[in-house]
């Protein structure tokens, strides 16, 4: 098993341009969901999927957008990124569809936005 | 408002020692409480857990001790060693959906 893997793993945006984060897990999890990592600030939740066809917002949702459309794949979008987007994002999964199961987190991709 | 604080940014304990990270929360309906570690360029990894029907869980090393009516919990580390050395990081939940980080406390073990 590959675990939780995200692609890519750097990037570097100008303000303004889109672009997705994938993210894909091969463990069968039901529950899926993106947190961000700034200095000070811990992990902090933006969007979670509790299974295939449910999203819904997390702590910081602004700014970024999810869709559950398989068990596997849970991609993160910025319409428009802004510099407040700098961050590391991770991406995990649980089998259960409860956030206090043990989660699985991929590697992360650090995203730079000028 | 952060309902999940852990105060020391940093830790800094020789090898063979006790490692004692602290955690406060403020959310009363958060039942359940988790450590992850993190190594750098890594993801986060499940350490260790708690529920609030107990006051001690124990696995190996590390014990993680929860005072309901404080709203503090500490994960112990019993003999620290170097591979130890990553950030830790506590967390809660309601049972719910969604689980509130800390900001992290690194620890460094020094041989």
């Amino acid at each position: 098993n590959a675990g939780v893997t995200q692609t890519p793993k750097f990037q570097v945006l100008k303000t303004g341009q889109s672009m997705t984060l994938q993210c894909a897990q091969d463990m069968n999890h039901e529950y899926m969901s993106w947190y961000r990592q700034d200095p000070g600030m811990g992990l902090r939740l933006i969007h979670y999927s509790v299974g295939a066809g449910i999203t819904d917002q997390g702590e910081v949702p602004n700014g970024y957008n999810v869709s559950r459309s398989t068990t596997e794949d849970f991609p993160l979008r910025l319409l428009s990124a802004a510099p407040s987007q700098t961050s590391v994002y991770f991406c995990a999964s649980s089998y259960g569809g409860r956030a206090g199961e043990t989660q699985y987190f991929g590697p992360g991709t650090r995203l730079l936005v000028l | 408002d952060q309902q999940v604080k852990q105060n020391s940014p940093s830790l800094s304990v020789q090898e063979g020692r006790i490692s004692i990270l602290n955690c406060d929360y403020t959310n009363s309906m958060f039942d359940y409480f988790l450590w992850y570690k993190k190594y750098p360029a890594e993801g986060p990894t499940f350490l260790i857990s708690i529920s609030s029907i107990k006051d001690k869980n124990e696995d190996g090393r590390f014990t993680v001790f929860l005072n309901k009516s404080a709203k503090h919990l500490s994960l112990h580390i019993v003999p620290s060693q170097p591979g130890d050395s990553a950030v830790y990081f506590c967390a809660s939940t309601d049972a719910g959906n969604m689980l509130t980080f800390g900001g992290g406390t690194r620890l460094m073990v020094k041989p």
